[in-house]
């Protein structure tokens, strides 16, 4: 399975952008790049995702490198309701992409957000 | 829009018993239900992924004749724990997708089994 790089930790201060790295180096080409985030004691959240282009939502934006090799989540206005584990997940629809149809969860970054 | 629901949020049984988690897309038929297991301190492990009126597909190491996985309608899949042991004890976690394994999961709020 491709899989994904990120920090352990990251804090930040309220009100301030966050931006959460992950590296996908052995990313095939029908893999899209999916963020979640899990709040302590609570089933995961979906937040984003993308294949090649920028993406964005309510939530987050999502920059994705042209590479493909790696990708950025970024929370423009950090709260302290953003604290959390972030997860960047590879996922294929294509039955030969290298992760196909599953989530597997690496570690995350725990975001700290601090008032 | 979709939303999940498990139940119960909680349960506390005894050893050698089996449990039963309920979880349902309660606004949407989900084609595709996965159950993951996180113990704590660790990430989410995938253990099934089970499709409406099929049986389901366990991940190496899983025991599918401990873990018994129903998928009876779309909107509707139980994970049974039988003969439950402390090392059982966990958190698990559901979700559900529209449109298959390769859409976007949406997560329950999880149930925590405690095996005493």
């Amino acid at each position: 399975d491709a899989k994904t790089t990120q920090p352990n930790s990251m804090e930040s201060n309220e009100e301030e952008p966050v931006h959460l790295p992950c590296n996908h180096s052995t990313i095939s080409g029908t893999d899209y790049i999916h963020w979640y985030r899990q709040l302590p004691s609570q089933g995961p959240e979906y937040v984003i995702h993308g294949l090649t282009s920028n993406v964005n939502n309510r939530m987050a934006s999502l920059a994705i490198a042209e590479d493909r090799k790696s990708s950025t989540l970024i929370l423009h206005r950090a709260t302290l309701r953003d604290a959390a584990v972030y997860y960047c997940i590879l996922n294929s629809p294509n039955a030969g992409g290298t992760s196909y149809g599953k989530l597997t969860f690496g570690q995350g970054t725990i975001l700290t957000v601090h008032p | 829009g979709a939303v999940v629901s498990q139940h119960p949020s909680w349960v506390i049984c005894k050893s050698g018993t089996s449990v039963k988690i309920e979880c349902r897309s309660l606004d949407f038929q989900a084609t595709t239900m996965f159950w993951y297991r996180q113990f704590p301190k660790q990430s989410l492990m995938l253990m099934a992924t089970s499709n409406e009126g099929s049986k389901a597909t366990y991940e190496q190491g899983v025991e599918k004749d401990k873990f018994l996985i129903n998928h009876a309608s779309l909107t509707l899949s139980t994970l049974t724990v039988t003969s439950a042991h402390p090392e059982d004890s966990s958190f698990y976690i559901c979700s559900a997708s529209r449109s298959g394994i390769t859409d976007t999961q949406y997560f329950g709020p999880g149930t925590r089994l405690t095996v005493l």
